[in-house]
């Protein structure tokens, strides 16, 4: 099982919409709506952002959406904030009921 | 709410076999729907799932650490624990413990990891 296509590294002015892509199959990401979004600060663990494609966690801020096209989904951070300066992966259900995470994509607030 | 914490060493020699626990509180591990698994994390690198115990005793791995792993549940501790033998320095990594929740009604499921324990970075050296 192959690691989900992330890009490297995506940037933004604070209050600017960024987005960032997840590219798998159609044997995970195309096949099923169980996409899941995690946030990573420097040395700590992992936050889950979204779940089930765009289905926000209690308690995470509104302004993270999730979407999927295809064997694409994708996390739109709207309102870009200092503090959503961290890694992002996304997760997927795949068709051998095992899981697999994207590379993950650094985000950086210019 | 629940909390997961890993323990076990954070050095172990080539060859030998890796063994992390993770205690689970504020909550049991014999509950319906959710899935306790081992993600692991190398330096400066990305997520790795390695699998899951469900509090049966079934269990689902990462199919390239498959023939070297094995996750089991201890109901009676509410704890479970990864076991991953033949270890390289390629094993160096945070290993995370991960509440998978897998709910289900009809054919609608959703998926998610949450909560996560804070990892322990276990290294592989000599």
């Amino acid at each position: 099982q192959s690691a989900l296509t992330q890009p490297a590294s995506v940037s933004g002015s604070p209050g600017q919409s960024i987005t960032i892509s997840c590219t798998g199959t159609s044997s995970d990401v195309g096949g099923y709506n169980y996409v899941s979004w995690y946030q990573q600060h420097p040395g700590k663990a992992p936050k889950l952002m979204i779940y089930d494609v765009h289905i926000r966690p209690s308690g995470v801020s509104n302004r993270f959406s999730g979407s999927k096209s295809g064997n694409t989904a994708s996390l739109t951070i709207s309102g870009l904030q200092a503090e959503d300066e961290a890694d992002y992966y996304c997760s997927s259900f795949t068709n051998s009921r095992t899981r697999v995470f994207g590379v993950g994509t650094k985000v950086t607030v210019l | 709410q629940v909390q997961l914490q890993e323990s076990g060493p954070g050095l172990v020699k080539p060859s030998e076999t890796l063994s992390l626990t993770c205690a689970v509180s504020g909550g049991s591990v014999s509950t319906d729907n959710y899935y306790w698994s081992w993600i692991r994390q190398p330096p400066g690198k990305g997520l790795e799932w390695i699998g899951y115990v469900f509090y049966t005793g079934r269990t689902n791995y990462s199919p390239s650490l498959k023939s070297r792993v094995t996750i089991s549940v201890d109901t009676s501790r509410n704890q479970f624990s990864l076991r991953l033998n033949s270890v390289t320095a390629a094993d160096t990594a945070v290993y995370y413990c991960v509440r998978e929740t897998a709910y289900c009604v009809g054919d609608l499921c959703s998926y998610w990891f949450d909560p996560w324990g804070q990892g322990t970075l276990v290294t592989v050296s000599s």
